[in-house]
């Protein structure tokens, strides 16, 4: 049963222009929200957080959305550079319990 | 500062065998988690310790256990071998609260033959 998904496997945006990558989530427990960018032969790097009582939270050209209601979190990259064609995987976490629940993953290219 | 340091990176071993990781968080940082990463199930959640403490365990059989040192050093041992061990394992080092994110080491990719 997953309780993150990421329904997009792979998404493809021009350099400058917004890239949006989704997340759905099913366990409403869950509070604590992130996301991180992979790049081959290395470990996820954390981007952005969200805690379940905010519904934005920026940082420099990334966003979080926290659409609660609808279990729903959207990571915006704003512009988007070469730089960011990576993985990007959604997790979450129910309170302060470490345990990071992934989703599957989106293949972000940025074409030049 | 120095990352979360992972070793060895690449390992090769039988069915049946088993094997030790290790993983060296960041100074300062006292929670070690670790994950396993593979094409079918992508990242999964195998424990978590603080203070040589395991606080956290995920869904994985008892062949796979590890421990925390004082200096906060990190070790996740699997016993008899399987071919489906196969994976990248990661561990992940963090100082304070969930929403700081947790740092990542670079792996230490398995192969079971």
């Amino acid at each position: 049963d997953q309780q993150v998904k990421q329904n997009s496997p792979s998404l493809s945006v021009q350099e400058g222009r917004i890239s949006i990558l989704n997340c759905d989530y099913t366990n409403s427990m869950f509070d604590y929200f992130l996301w991180y960018k992979k790049y081959p032969a290395e470990g996820p790097t954390f981007l952005i957080s969200i805690s379940s009582i905010k519904d934005k939270n920026e940082d420099g050209r990334f966003t979080v959305f926290l659409n609660k209601s609808a279990k729903h979190l959207s990571l915006h990259i704003v512009p988007s550079q070469p730089g960011d064609s990576a993985v990007y995987f959604c997790a979450a976490s129910i309170g302060s319990a470490r345990q990071l629940t992934f989703g599957s993953g989106t293949q972000l290219t940025v074409l030049p | 500062k120095a990352g979360v340091t992972q070793t060895p990176r690449y390992l090769i071993k039988t069915r049946g065998q088993q094997v030790t990781l290790s993983c060296s968080p960041i100074s300062g940082h006292r929670s070690v988690s670790w994950y396993q990463q593979t094409p079918g199930q992508g990242l999964q959640f195998l424990f978590e310790y603080f203070s040589e403490t395991q606080r956290n365990k995920g869904n994985f059989p008892g062949r796979f256990s590890g421990r925390q040192f004082s200096n906060s050093r990190s070790e996740m041992n699997v016993s008899t071998l399987e071919l489906g061990d196969s994976a990248l394992y990661l561990c992940a080092s963090s100082r304070t609260t969930v929403l700081d994110g947790y740092t990542f080491g670079s792996g230490t990719r398995l192969t079971v033959v």
